[in-house]
């Protein structure tokens, strides 16, 4: 069982309602990540979170707004969407942010469908 | 440009069988490569991490290989199960001087791997 846990594991919105993906980790670690992933394409990096504050944003959006409250914790604020987010989103975390051997682990994901 | 290639695209081999799937990378500088395994709809699970030195490492029936010369790794699983149809997707991770050494992963497109009764 994965140590990094999401929710919901899946999600319905229509392109005007507002929504959240949660993220939780209890490992310690300091950075926190979010991927998207669209069908038979490998992750694609999103946002990094070093030591609670954003360190990378991949030139993502502003209709998603991640949200990292605690270093246990990590939100992806959902706003206006289009059918072509629909994708599953994948939170993981690792020990440290910079360095070497740092073993990525991912949640279970959240399926994302937008109407 | 950094890429991570891989293959084949997909496998399909009967259960109890071996198999071998292929990763060639042009990441510079290195710093590891990874394998993960994931199943439909989930999140990848980590098999193997290789760094510079390493030419093999193994988990259980998966053992990962790779030559850092010619710039390829492969991961063989043995002994086939049902349970190991999944995609296997290769990440190499590269060292950017110019971000305070933080890590860069290229992720491969995957090998789609079914294993048949």
């Amino acid at each position: 069982d994965t140590e990094v846990t999401q929710t919901p594991k899946h999600l319905v919105m229509g392109m005007t309602n507002k929504k959240s993906l949660k993220c939780e980790q209890h490992m310690g670690h300091r950075a926190m990540y979010w991927y998207k992933q669209k069908a038979k394409k490998p992750p694609e990096l999103m946002f990094v979170y070093s030591y609670e504050k954003l360190s990378i944003n991949e030139s993502v959006p502003s209709r998603f707004s991640p949200e990292c409250p605690n270093s246990s914790l990590l939100n992806l604020h959902l706003h206006a969407l289009q059918p072509e987010d629909s994708a599953l989103y994948l939170c993981a975390s690792s020990q440290q942010p910079s360095g070497s051997t740092g073993e990525l682990f991912f949640g279970e994901g959240s399926r994302l469908t937008v109407l | 440009k950094n890429q991570v290639e891989q293959s084949p695209q997909s496998l399909i081999i009967l259960e109890g069988k071996n198999c071998t799937l292929q990763c060639n990378y042009t990441v510079s500088p290195f710093s590891n490569l990874r394998w993960y395994k994931q199943d439909t709809g989930r999140g990848p699970v980590s098999l193997t991490i290789m760094t510079f030195s390493e030419n093999t490492k193994s988990n259980g029936r998966y053992t990962a290989t790779l030559d850092a010369d010619t710039k390829q790794s492969s991961l063989h699983i043995t002994a086939s199960q049902l349970s190991d149809s999944a995609s296997y997707i290769c990440v190499v991770s590269a060292i950017q001087i110019s971000n305070f050494g933080n890590e860069k992963l290229t992720f491969g497109t995957g090998t789609r791997l079914t294993i048949i009764p």
